[in-house]
């Protein structure tokens, strides 16, 4: 079975900081994946689909890239409504369409 | 404006049945992929089911058990979930999926499933 395999499981920042997060297929996706932020008692946002098209509404500071099975999520300079949880999720029709087990990112 | 609005959810035994609705307005119903995704209480996200015209799929952890479907002349994408267990316990997100792909774009509020005794 295919398996999506994120990075760091906690990542801890300032305002103002890059961060990047990584997700790795456990075989090829080709494009096939997409991010999403999710705050706590809410549901997640897409941020990302197809590796690095950003949703409408979604900030500038964000971007996705990758392809096959390494993927990454920047954010270019931290705001205060990034600190949240990031999950990937893999849709290729060939394999379950499974997610990432997320990233927390908190304030340092 | 896209609204999905899940209802249904509540207390079941084990082994127990329970049917969840989503009711969808603000977009052509018929055109978009819709899904079920659930997040158990402190944990990440987990596909269950998704629905693409007459096509149907499962996530293994329910196959046999869950059943997706959907009403076009309401609007509304079910999903039927018998022989419940603990670990069903959940949040129950109905998502809008694209016109081909099963990525999520709009997702309701989430309904509450617990499994317990």
């Amino acid at each position: 079975d295919i398996q999506m395999t994120q990075s760091p499981s906690t990542l801890s920042a300032s305002l103002g900081d890059r961060v990047t997060i990584t997700c790795r297929a456990s075989q090829s996706i080709s494009s096939y994946l997409a991010w999403y932020q999710q705050k706590p008692g809410t549901a997640p946002k897409l941020l990302i689909y197809k590796a690095s098209n950003l949703e409408g509404g979604v900030p500038s500071r964000f971007s996705g890239a990758g392809s096959g099975t390494e993927f990454t999520l920047t954010i270019s300079s931290l705001q205060p409504d990034d600190f949240a949880t990031y999950y990937c999720q893999q849709y290729n029709p060939s394999f379950p369409y499974i997610f990432g087990q997320g990233t927390k990112l908190d304030v340092k | 404006e896209v609204k999905l609005l899940e209802s249904g959810g509540g207390l079941v035994q084990p082994g127990g049945s329970l049917r969840l609705s989503c009711a969808a307005s603000g977009f052509t119903f018929t055109a978009y992929f819709m899904g079920w995704v659930r997040q158990a209480p402190g944990k990440g996200l987990e596909w269950v089911s998704g629905i693409s015209g007459s096509a149907t799929e499962y996530a293994d952890a329910v196959k046999g058990r869950f059943t997706i479907s959907r009403d076009e002349s309401k609007n509304t994408l079910y999903l039927q979930m018998n022989s419940l267990r603990a670990e069903d316990t959940a949040v129950y997100y109905c998502a809008k999926g694209s016109v081909r792909r099963f990525y999520f774009d709009y997702w309701g509020q989430g309904a509450l499933v617990t499994v317990s005794s």
